[in-house]
């Protein structure tokens, strides 16, 4: 089945650094789409990507679409201690039904 | 902000009994799905929902599993049989009206099934 490859598995990092997570794909994907995770909750829409190339910011986050609509990044610029969380990128592959298809997420730590 | 809400937060149940677990998705919204995530792991799809009839299910969605919209509000995923394995994190979503590339999904909290 479609895969959604997430690196790094986790980071660990000072406050105040940027932060960059990615995600490929040998599938195209119509959407791609940032979730956050904190423990025990579900996942909390970060960043929508609709079109290749599209790159988006939301406060300290951006995310861009790739060009070839296999991959994206997230960023996290001047990170702070309650970015601490599961990122998960996810892929809507452009079905009628809206399924997602999600990497395997990155932990992300913050050391104050 | 409208949000997708779940009941229960939390589930124990012994192996073999059924669960019922509830989701009431955003008012508006047409297409509802349920996602697992066992501990440690990434969200898997379980099924999608349209129109009172599922539209995609994966193969984790075998026949212990069955979706119900019972009324205009709740949708529930209904467990016949739990087995250990089940222990996950049962995520709701819906999107809607339509369920076009602009669409996106929004999670419930989840439920924490434990299966004793």
């Amino acid at each position: 089945g479609q895969q959604l490859n997430q690196s790094p598995q986790s980071m660990f990092i000072q406050e105040g650094e940027d932060v960059s997570m990615n995600c490929t794909s040998s599938s195209i994907f119509n959407t791609w789409l940032w979730y956050k995770q904190d423990p025990g909750e579900g996942p909390v829409l970060l960043i929508a990507l609709y079109k290749a190339g599209e790159l988006t910011s939301n406060g300290r986050l951006t995310a861009q679409f790739g060009i070839t609509r296999k991959d994206s990044f997230l960023n996290i610029s001047a990170s702070i201690p309650s970015d601490v969380g599961i990122y998960f990128c996810a892929g809507h592959l452009g079905s009628n039904t809206g399924k997602l298809i999600f990497g395997q997420g990155t932990t992300l730590q913050v050391k104050p | 902000e409208p949000e997708v809400t779940q009941t229960p937060s939390h589930q124990v149940t012994q192996m073999g009994q059924e669960v019922i677990l509830r989701c009431v998705p955003i008012s508006n919204h047409l297409y509802f799905y349920w996602y697992r995530q066992i501990l440690g792991q990434k969200v898997e799809f379980l099924v999608s929902f349209y129109n009172n009839e599922i539209s995609e299910k994966s193969e984790i969605f075998d026949d212990q599993f069955s979706v119900e919209r019972p009324d205009g509000s709740n949708f529930t995923l209904k467990i016949r049989s739990t087995k250990l394995e089940d222990s996950a994190m049962y995520f709701c979503a819906s999107i809607g009206p339509t369920v076009g590339i602009q669409e996106t999904q929004y999670f419930g909290p989840g439920t924490r099934l434990l299966v004793l």
